[in-house]
């Protein structure tokens, strides 16, 4: 079955104490993104990369740190989280040739606070 | 810089009556358009997508939706609403060329009356 799996999906944490959410794909997609999502502001992108390796900012990096080491991975890493960073975050992935291009998966979010 | 506006943040409807979620977009080229839903609790859900050829693209759950280039819109319709679609939906634009960058709008939440 096609998945993006996030993890944690659910997470409290302190102001200033570094975290990572794990995003995971198994559909060998080349594009993965991560956003984010506030009430009236919608879904703003955060990191996007195109493949292994190559990584470019969204709309509202800062913050925040991504990598691209495996095709399959792309992890969030907040290194040192505070409260605006409270927020819903979603994984996608999109492979990107032909009609299936911008045809985007999601994560099923997690739920991150930051205290 | 491509964008989308979806002018309704709330849409109150009854269950049963027809509906239409409005969808704007700028871009200089023949976009790729998409609905997404957002139950709550929930991830994004694809409902429907439009690349190119008719207009009216039929999606699941009962949902279509039509693109017109004279109005630069992409409205979301069902004939008869349920009162499982209570939801957030959101229309998003991807761009042709290199970059895969989608835009989504800010949504519109849909509140079904018994």
């Amino acid at each position: 079955e096609a998945q993006v799996t996030q993890n944690p999906r659910y997470l409290i944490t302190v102001t200033g104490k570094k975290l990572t959410v794990t995003c995971s794909q198994n559909m060998n997609h080349e594009y993965m993104s991560w956003y984010r999502q506030d009430p009236g502001l919608g879904l703003r992108q955060i990191y996007y990369s195109m493949n292994v390796e190559v990584t470019d900012k969204g709309d509202v990096p800062e913050g925040y740190k991504v990598s691209r080491k495996e095709k399959r991975n792309f992890p969030l890493i907040l290194e040192s989280p505070s409260p605006n960073q409270t927020s819903l975050y979603f994984c996608a992935s999109s492979v990107t040739g032909n009609r299936q291009r911008n045809t985007i998966y999601f994560g099923e979010g997690s739920w991150l606070t930051v205290v | 810089a491509q964008s989308v506006t979806q002018p309704d943040i709330h849409i109150t409807v009854s269950e049963g009556a027809s509906l239409e979620l409005r969808c704007n977009y700028s871009y200089g080229a023949t976009p790729y358009l998409f609905w997404y839903v957002q139950s709550p609790g929930q991830g994004l859900q694809l409902l429907l997508k439009y690349f190119s050829g008719d207009t009216l693209v039929q999606g699941i759950k009962g949902f279509e939706a039509e693109f017109k280039r004279s109005q630069s819109s992409f409205n979301l319709r069902k004939p008869s609403v349920h009162w499982s679609d209570a939801a957030e939906y959101f229309c998003a634009v991807g761009p042709s060329g290199g970059s895969y960058i989608p835009t989504f709008g800010r949504g519109t939440s849909l509140i079904v009356h018994p």
